[in-house]
């Protein structure tokens, strides 16, 4: 079956660097992305990546690796905003999207 | 540029009741998604939307859901009869192009069944 995985809870300090892992099983292979949702919003856009690396945005970056079906997002220079849930979604080979649960991240301060 | 626009976005009602949804995609954007997510855990899509064609409606419930989206903008999702175990947050999203691009969420309907 298809899948994602990915830490339920994680904590940080403000200032901080934190890093999110997701790991995905999914029929086929059409990238990956991350979403933001602080509590009670909508999901917002954070990255896709479909090539193996690193892709840098801002305080934000994604790391994709293809052959190992996993993915990061590190978060530098936290801020208390930055609290909130980071959603790791693979789309597979019908270009449908494998959502995980999310990850929480709380910013202590 | 106004975002995705739902209503409404709180409903309660008993179980079954019929509910109805309406979302205005960002202007210009072909592709239209629902999707329902429970507290915690990650969006399900019910329906994506290709113009006024629905490409995708595996996950739709059809015994009880239907959705339509006329002259490929706005979007109508409902539900009849209502069940407890549809409460949950309904979400709507749209993007510009390809199943790859972005997709931008609306505030979504949390809707509550008694």
């Amino acid at each position: 079956g298809q899948n994602i995985d990915q830490p339920t809870e994680m904590t940080a300090t403000e200032g901080a660097i934190v890093q999110i892992n997701c790991t995905y099983q999914t029929s086929g292979f059409n990238g990956l992305f991350w979403y933001q949702q602080h509590a009670g919003e909508a999901p917002t856009f954070l990255s896709y990546n479909v090539l193996d690396g690193l892709e840098e945005k801002g305080r934000f970056s994604s790391f994709l690796s293809r052959s190992k079906g996993y993915s990061y997002l590190l978060l530098k220079e936290l801020q208390m905003k930055d609290s909130a849930s980071y959603l790791c979604a693979a789309m597979d080979s019908n270009y449908q999207l494998i959502w995980g649960a999310g990850t929480k991240l709380i910013i202590k301060p | 540029e106004a975002g995705v626009v739902q209503s409404p976005r709180y409903k309660i009602i008993e179980k079954k009741q019929p509910v109805a949804f309406w979302c205005n995609p960002i202007s210009g954007h072909n592709t239209l998604y629902w999707y329902l997510q429970n507290l915690g855990q990650g969006p399900e899509l019910l329906i994506r939307y290709e113009n006024e064609e629905a490409v995708d409606d595996s996950q739709l419930p059809k015994d009880r859901f239907s959705a339509e989206r006329l002259k490929g903008v706005d979007s109508t999702l409902k539900i009849q009869p209502a069940e407890l175990g549809d409460s949950a947050v309904y979400l709507c999203a749209s993007s510009s192009g390809g199943v790859t691009d972005e997709q931008f969420f609306g505030p979504g309907t949390r809707l509550t069944v008694l």
